[in-house]
């Protein structure tokens, strides 16, 4: 059972460029996060879905986009990335978010903006 | 003010030490509480739900006090394996209806021998 996949594991990104943190689960998932680490810091929840085609914004969306056209996927796009995106990038899911409810974790992008 | 906070410590216990971390949540209408446990340059992995009428599992008990707002986790026999960054975790409602899962920043527990 794969879980939640997260692709690239690294990535260097130039200043100005753009592109697209993949997430999958194949554990039939309604909720969806993006969540962002910086170094010695909690996470922080970037976007979130509830389900296929229902997105919201999180605590810090900005600079990012995000789709959900199926369940499994759950796409991060940066636009035009800046040194401040530094940071590690962890998709979640999880079937609700009650109270015996578990997320689970990909194993993260490392994403570095020079 | 930060919608779940925690001490981000460092907490440093010998082995076989009782050691306990406290977080705080803001939005009273959090419904739901965990604690969750991640190793360095790890994904967090779920250690244990906190309900209202606290819970244990093995070595740890977690509980939650709704009148004060703050959740607890108690670890107790340290092993060296439970070095690691504690996150505590609150669910709280979106206007819309939906809920949302929002972390501490982490209480890191470094167990020497």
């Amino acid at each position: 059972n794969a879980g939640v996949t997260q692709t690239p594991k690294f990535r260097i990104l130039k200043i100005g460029q753009s592109m697209t943190l993949q997430c999958t689960q194949d554990m039939n998932h309604n909720y969806m996060y993006w969540y962002r680490q910086d170094p010695g810091m909690g996470l922080k929840l970037i976007y979130y879905s509830v389900g296929a085609g229902i997105t919201d914004k999180g605590e810090v969306p900005n600079g990012y986009n995000v789709s959900r056209s199926t369940t499994e996927d759950f796409p991060l796009r940066l636009e035009l990335a800046a040194p401040s995106q530094t940071s590690v990038y962890f998709c979640a899911s999880s079937y609700s978010t009650g109270r015996n409810t578990e997320a689970f974790f990909g194993q993260g992008t490392r994403l570095t903006v020079v | 003010r930060k919608e779940v906070e925690q001490d981000p410590g460092p907490f440093n216990v010998p082995e076989g030490a009782t050691v306990a971390f406290n977080c705080t949540y803001s939005n009273s209408a959090s419904q739901s509480f965990f604690w969750y446990r991640q190793d360095c340059r790890k994904e967090p992995k779920l250690l244990m739900s906190v309900y209202s009428s606290g819970n244990e599992d093995g070595r740890f008990t977690a509980q939650l006090n709704r009148a004060s707002q703050y959740i607890s986790l108690l670890i107790r026999d340290s092993k060296l394996s439970d070095s690691a960054t504690y996150l505590c975790v609150g669910g709280s409602m979106f206007s819309g209806g939906y809920n949302k899962l929002i972390f501490g920043a982490g209480t890191r527990l470094a167990v020497h021998p």
